[in-house]
């Protein structure tokens, strides 16, 4: 069974960078796409960003509240995948998740399949 | 970029109750669209994928529509687990989620 532990999070000062974790057990995460994914509390979904696979050239996409400042990166030694943030702003205060994505039948990727349980990061002076 | 608009924000039924949630796609996404459940403290749950594909375990009651632009996701009989909020979300670019729509039960 799929196993995602996200890890890393905590309370960082504006301006300051953390970089967050997630550890896969039953994947192995270079075959796959991941997405992060964030929740403001008492807000909605929103996405962070991608990575996919290492046979798909492992390409990572940004949406632009994010871009330039979030990277996501993979250590295929260790099954985890990473989320690097800096410059962070008190906007980004939020529960992050880690997500597979889902592959259909025609190869193409969508729909977080499975979640990490969430890590918690707190940006504030 | 792909804007998703959910309809309505909030909606109270009674159980037994037909509902229907509306999801709209700035421009088209064809049927790459996923619909998820999320209840409070909870991780989300992915419901169905390309539009009205439900994945295991999904209640038959959950059924999903639409193509293009517009889409729904329904409960056919509205029972006390489901209430929770429902985001719809694309990835025909990228993705991106609609803001949420609250059901709670009357």
């Amino acid at each position: 069974e799929v196993q995602l532990v996200d890890s890393g999070g905590g309370l960082v000062k504006p301006g300051g960078s953390l970089r967050l974790s997630c550890a896969a057990s039953g994947i192995t995460l270079s075959n796959a796409w991941m997405s992060w994914v964030r929740q403001a509390p008492g807000k909605g979904l929103e996405w962070v960003g991608r990575i996919k696979s290492k046979t798909d050239g492992g390409r990572t996409d940004y949406p632009a509240p994010v871009k330039g400042r979030f990277t996501i990166s993979r250590d295929d030694s260790k099954n985890t995948l990473y989320l690097q943030m800096n410059s962070l702003e008190t906007e980004d205060t939020a529960v992050y998740y880690c997500t597979t994505e889902r592959r259909d039948s025609s190869g193409w990727y969508g729909g977080a399949d499975y979640w990490g349980q969430g890590t918690l990061v707190t940006v504030s002076s | 970029d792909i804007q998703m608009t959910q309809s309505p924000s909030t909606l109270s039924a009674s159980v037994g109750d037909r509902v229907t949630i509306t999801c709209r796609a700035s421009q088209s996404i064809s049927t790459w669209l996923a619909w998820y459940q999320q209840k409070p403290g909870k991780v989300p749950k992915l419901l169905i994928h390309k539009a009205s594909i439900l994945e295991n375990g999904v209640p038959s009651r959950f059924s999903g529509g639409g193509s293009g632009t517009e889409f729904t996701l329904t409960i056919s009989s509205l029972q006390p687990d489901d209430s929770a909020t429902y985001y719809c979300q694309q990835y025909n670019s990228y993705r991106t989620f609609g803001q949420g729509t609250k059901v709670e039960i009357k």
